[in-house]
């Protein structure tokens, strides 16, 4: 079963705005990480948050864990067409190299 | 480094027949986890291994199963296919696989017929 939702499914913005998308879990957590996957191909690790840290930045990328309501978010600002892709939040779940991620926000950036 | 590399990007398999895929980890990565994509259940853990030793399983039956090598490299096989095992198989590697960085490979496609 997913541990992670992810909110909204699908976000269609225009360049240069910016896009949240939101992740909730379930169970406690070492960290929590965000994958962008691009149309089907692999996934490229965006970030990873450790569960003692409240905010993390990454170029136009932020990151927020609050992990008293078991929730993320990733922020993009100044999105651009090259932003467009799927983004999914992942856990940890504490069971060595397994992730559980959540069923991903579809990104739609128009230019 | 090379990245994560996995072998066949693409495979049409028929209902019965059993199939093999390959991952090779970034240099120096002794963990590989093996995880299913499809549109209705998203991205779903199928095992991992560490060392040649699987240290972990996704809720899966047993045609699913896997091996690794001594040089990390690992495979998966599907046995006995279903048409729902139609899905993209995703591999990714890291040092220790204890909540860190996953970096995966382009994946494999299989379509089951």
């Amino acid at each position: 079963s997913q541990q992670g939702e992810e909110d909204p499914q699908a976000l269609s913005i225009q360049e240069g705005e910016n896009a949240t998308m939101n992740c909730s879990y379930k169970t406690s957590i070492n960290n929590l990480q965000w994958y962008r996957q691009n149309s089907g191909r692999g996934l490229v690790h965006l970030i990873l948050i450790r569960s003692n840290e409240r905010e993390k930045h990454s170029g136009r990328l932020r990151v927020t864990l609050d992990t008293s309501k078991k929730s993320s978010s990733l922020l993009i600002t100044a999105s651009r067409a090259a932003d467009t892709a799927s983004y999914f939040c992942a856990t940890d779940d504490n069971q060595g190299g397994k992730l559980i991620f959540g069923q991903g926000t579809e990104l739609s950036v128009k230019p | 480094k090379a990245g994560v590399t996995q072998t066949p990007r693409y495979l049409i398999k028929t209902r019965g027949q059993q199939v093999t895929l390959s991952c090779s980890p970034i240099s120096g990565h002794r963990s590989v986890s093996w995880y299913q994509q499809t549109p209705g259940q998203g991205l779903q853990f199928l095992f991992e291994y560490f060392s040649e030793t699987q240290r972990n399983k996704g809720n899966f039956p047993g045609r699913f199963s896997g091996r690794q090598f001594s040089n990390s490299r690992s495979e998966m096989n599907v046995s006995t296919l279903e048409l729902g095992d139609s899905a993209l198989y995703l591999c990714a590697s890291s040092l220790l696989g204890e909540a860190e960085t996953q970096y995966f490979g382009p994946g494999t496609r299989l379509l089951v017929l």
